[in-house]
């Protein structure tokens, strides 16, 4: 069964600094890209960032409003993506998904995590 | 970078069917498009990706009903035969070669 879990959020002061992970299963967590999504309370889905297999580059790319501040990364050994956030600000508040789309065994798979909840406020 | 624009809402009888419309922003017509679906309370789920020439591969799991289709920079999901639990948020997703975007989302009511 293919499957993402994210861990690591909580609730922090303006400034501070949170990591979070997508544990990932049923599928070969290195061939595929992986994006991290943000859904703030009563909002839409926002795109926070993206990186590559190693395959393509394993290169990463960010949403203008986290660039500079959160950094994405990849453990490929634990099937693991991490998210760091860095000088968070009150409008980083929101729930934050993991999810990518890769084809397995012939059948298109999008999978999306269950989301951590993020809280900055002072 | 493209923009994608959705209505806030829409509504439909149950079993009846329902259009919903993603339109791209201009000089981005030939962009393809992801639709997902996110009900009450819970994580989005991928229902498909769409390409300008119409064609659509669905995720695995979707049911038949869901459909889509394309004209110019209009992409469409179809839901036919509407049930309670396709009352929900939908979600146009498109990217470019480093960003991707999310449109505003359509509510879907069931009545």
């Amino acid at each position: 069964e293919v499957q993402l879990v994210e861990s690591g959020g909580g609730f922090l002061k303006p400034g501070g600094s949170l990591s979070l992970s997508c544990v990932t299963s049923g599928f070969t967590f290195g061939n595929v890209w992986m994006s991290w999504v943000r859904q703030a309370p009563g909002k839409g889905l926002e795109w926070v960032g993206r990186i590559k297999s190693k395959t393509d580059g394993g290169t990463t790319d960010y949403a203008a409003p986290v660039k500079g501040r959160f950094s994405i990364s990849r453990d490929d050994s634990k099937n693991t993506l991490y998210l760091q956030m860095n000088s968070l600000k009150t409008e980083d508040t929101a729930v934050y998904y993991c999810s990518t789309v890769f084809f397995l065994d012939g059948y298109l798979q999008g999978p999306w995590g269950q989301g951590t909840l993020v809280t900055v406020s002072s | 970078q493209p923009v994608l624009t959705q209505s806030s809402s829409a509504s439909a009888s149950l079993g009846s069917s329902v259009k919903l419309t993603c339109t791209l922003s201009s000089g981005h017509s030939n962009y393809i498009i992801a639709w997902h679906q996110q009900q009450p309370g819970k994580a989005p789920r991928y229902l498909m990706n769409l390409e300008s020439s119409g064609n659509y591969n669905k995720g695995s799991g979707v049911p038949d009903r869901f459909s889509g289709s394309s004209s110019g920079a209009d992409r469409y999901l179809t839901i036919s035969n509407l049930q309670s639990e396709d009352e929900a948020d939908y979600y146009c997703e498109t990217w470019d070669s480093n960003n991707h975007v999310f449109g505003t989302g359509t509510k879907v009511t069931v009545l």
